[in-house]
């Protein structure tokens, strides 16, 4: 199974300041990663898939990058309601994995 | 817009079976174009994938629960549903269902989930 390590476990920003989430995967997923928000008591949503890809309807603040092993979701600048808990999940190899999280909080 | 919505017992009993429904409007479950999954999600933790069927009735499961589970569909009824057998505490979770892309990715199927059902806390506890 592919383990997924996100960090750091919680990041606390501002509105309007930048945020950096870090996935890094125990082995190569090549660009096979999406990553998700997930608000409190919601499900979780599709932002970036394949690495890169934004979901229909995902603001162009969510980008993500990445190769390999270690792949990066850039918030460029925080709203409101962007605070929340983001995921990133990788399609290489069975089983389908998840990340333990990122919680987003308002500094 | 697709929607999916989960129904079925908040609570089973120890060595029970976990069963769920995931009632699907918007769209059909009878395309080639995605599959249909179980996801859930321990407190506080990060979600765990534990199947998925297609409209042919072909199933895909999480070697870790595969001994344990069953999916099925109902395209008449535009459900499919989940058995999780021999159930203890450690299954306790928020359980989700979510659809699953096949197409539109570099090399072959998606296997992202984009679009999910709202989730419904089961609690195994007698």
């Amino acid at each position: 199974e592919i383990v997924l390590t996100q960090s750091p476990a919680t990041l606390s920003l501002s509105p309007g300041e930048r945020a950096t989430l870090s996935c890094r995967a125990s082995q190569s997923v090549a660009s096979h990663l999406a990553w998700y928000q997930q608000m409190p008591g919601q499900a979780p949503r599709l932002l970036i898939y394949d690495t890169s890809n934004r979901a229909t309807g995902i603001p162009a603040r969510f980008s993500g990058s990445g190769s390999g092993t270690d792949f990066t979701l850039t918030i460029s600048s925080l709203e409101p309601e962007d605070f929340a808990v983001y995921y990133c999940q990788q399609r290489s190899n069975w089983p389908l994995t998840f990340g333990g999280g990122t919680r987003v909080e308002i500094k | 817009q697709v929607q999916l919505q989960e129904s079925g017992p908040g609570l089973v009993k120890p060595l029970e079976t976990l069963s769920l429904t995931c009632t699907v409007s918007g769209g059909s479950i009878n395309s080639r174009d995605y599959y249909w999954a179980w996801v859930r999600q321990h407190p506080g933790k990060g979600p765990e994938w534990i199947g998925y069927i297609f409209y042919s009735g072909g199933t895909y499961y999480n070697e870790f629960l595969e001994s344990r589970v069953t999916m099925s569909l109902d395209t008449s009824k535009n459900q499919f549903s989940l058995k999780l057998t021999s159930v203890s505490a450690a299954d306790t979770a928020v359980y989700y269902c979510a659809r699953v892309l096949r197409s539109g990715c570099s090399g072959g199927n998606c296997y992202y989930f984009d679009h999910w059902g709202q989730g419904t806390l089961v609690t195994v506890s007698s």
